[in-house]
């Protein structure tokens, strides 16, 4: 089993650019998540997949959408790009909730320029 | 407003000695605390605590939790310059999806 695996690795973009971040887990998880991970704020969620055909707004959420597009994958768009969206991006999932121990994809260095 | 504090943010031993790292919350509705140990890229997963004053155990590692003051400890013992990571707390509440992160405590071992 590969568990998460997230495409791609490394990303730049220019500002106002659209990209997506894709993401896939092959544990059977009914739950998934994006977060976010800046130096020393630790990591922020973005949205998350309750179960399938179900996405919310985590705490950060301005400047993202995403689609739930199956059981298997969750992905995470960027719209038009800022700056301020220069993170590692992590995607994980769970078998449900988030009670549970989350499995965490190897993650997304993404700059904005 | 949910939060979950780590204390100290970075610690810096050497190899042999023990370290306790604190992670304190204010959520409501507390569920579970989980611990989480990052090294260069994704996080993984340590402990889950749910219930005051029962201890897991992993090897070295160790960590119990207290409901009543709202905190939890990890304890490292003979650490080893394999424990360089940064260690994150997070916590869960009932019927919510989400987990609340703390900033995290980088820890460097030193040979």
């Amino acid at each position: 089993n590969a568990g998460v695996t997230q495409t791609p690795k490394f990303q730049v973009l220019k500002t106002g650019q659209s990209m997506t971040l894709q993401c896939a887990q092959d544990m059977n998880h009914n739950s998934m998540y994006w977060y976010r991970q800046d130096p020393g704020m630790g990591l922020r969620l973005i949205y998350y997949s309750a179960s399938e055909g179900t996405t919310d707004k985590g705490e950060v959420p301005n400047g993202y959408n995403v689609s739930r597009l199956n059981k298997r994958e969750f992905s995470l768009r960027l719209e038009s790009a800022a700056p301020s969206q220069t993170s590692v991006y992590f995607c994980a999932s769970s078998i449900k909730g988030g009670y549970n121990e989350q499995f965490f994809g190897p993650g997304t260095r993404l700059t904005v320029l | 407003e949910d939060k979950v504090v780590q204390s100290p943010l970075s610690l810096v031993v050497h190899e042999g000695d023990t370290v306790t790292l604190n992670c304190s919350y204010e959520v409501t509705n507390f569920r579970s605390l989980l611990w989480y140990k990052q090294e260069k890229k994704a996080p993984t997963f340590l402990f889950m605590l749910t219930s005051s004053g029962i201890e897991k155990k992993s090897g070295r590692l160790s960590s119990i939790l207290d409901k009543k003051e709202l905190f939890s400890i990890l304890n490292i013992t003979a650490t080893q310059t394999g424990d360089s990571a940064i260690y994150l707390c997070a916590v869960s509440m009932d019927s919510s999806y989400k987990l609340i992160f703390g900033s995290g405590t980088r820890l460097l071992v030193r040979p």
